[in-house]
């Protein structure tokens, strides 16, 4: 049962345009919601986080919007540059430190 | 120069043999975390451990074992009794219950586990 799906594998974005990855979730016990950057042969990078009382939180080129009655978050990275190339998890927690990961997003940022 | 180290990057090892993945912490955290990756999958958990002397199963604990003897190390050990134990291994730490930034896991750079 996978409680945190990314479903589309792949994006393909030119460079200084938008990149948008989509993540859902069907667990309305999850409370904090996060963004890794992780690419080949390394561990991921936290990238950015949002508490359930927002809706949006920004960082940057990064921002993460939350939409709890759809149980729906996204990722925006404006603009979108080939250093962005990687795999995108989003993971969710309920508390306890645990998380449950998507599968992941591959974005390409070609130039 | 706090940071997460997993010894080595790549293992090789006969099927049947058993085999320790080391995972070390400077940034004295009391939370540890161990996930296997295999491709077009996400991060699945093995186990965790918030505090030293304790630890709990994940999602996928069968044929894996783990200890937590000193808050800097959280080993881990695929056993024989793992089927399918050829994936990348990654080893996190997080604050722990008492701080804010609980949630915030950071990895190492990951184990690439090949039984061969």
């Amino acid at each position: 049962d996978q409680q945190v799906k990314q479903n589309s594998p792949s994006l393909s974005v030119q460079e200084g345009r938008i990149s948008i990855l989509n993540c859902d979730y069907t667990n309305s016990m999850f409370d904090y919601f996060l963004w890794y950057k992780k690419y080949p042969a390394e561990g991921p990078t936290f990238l950015i986080s949002i508490s359930s009382i927002k809706d949006k939180n920004e960082d940057g080129r990064f921002t993460v919007f939350l939409n709890k009655s759809a149980k729906h978050l996204s990722l925006h990275i404006v603009p979108s540059q080939p250093g962005d190339s990687a795999v995108y998890f989003c993971a969710a927690s309920a508390g306890g430190g645990k998380l449950i990961f998507g599968q992941g997003t591959e974005l390409s940022v070609k130039p | 120069d706090g940071g997460i180290t997993q010894s080595p990057k790549y293992l090789f090892r006969k099927e049947g043999q058993n085999v320790t993945l080391s995972c070390e912490q400077n940034l004295n955290h009391d939370a540890m975390y161990w996930y296997r990756q295999d491709p077009g999958q996400g991060l699945r958990l093995i186990y965790y451990s918030q505090i030293v002397n304790d630890f709990q199963k994940g999602d996928i604990a069968e044929g894996y074992s783990v200890s937590r003897e000193k808050k800097e190390s959280f080993p881990l050990t695929v056993t024989s009794a793992q089927k399918n134990p050829t994936a990348f291994y990654l080893c996190a730490s997080s604050i722990g219950p008492s701080g804010r930034f609980y949630n915030e896991q950071f990895f190492g750079p990951g184990t690439r586990l090949t039984v061969l």
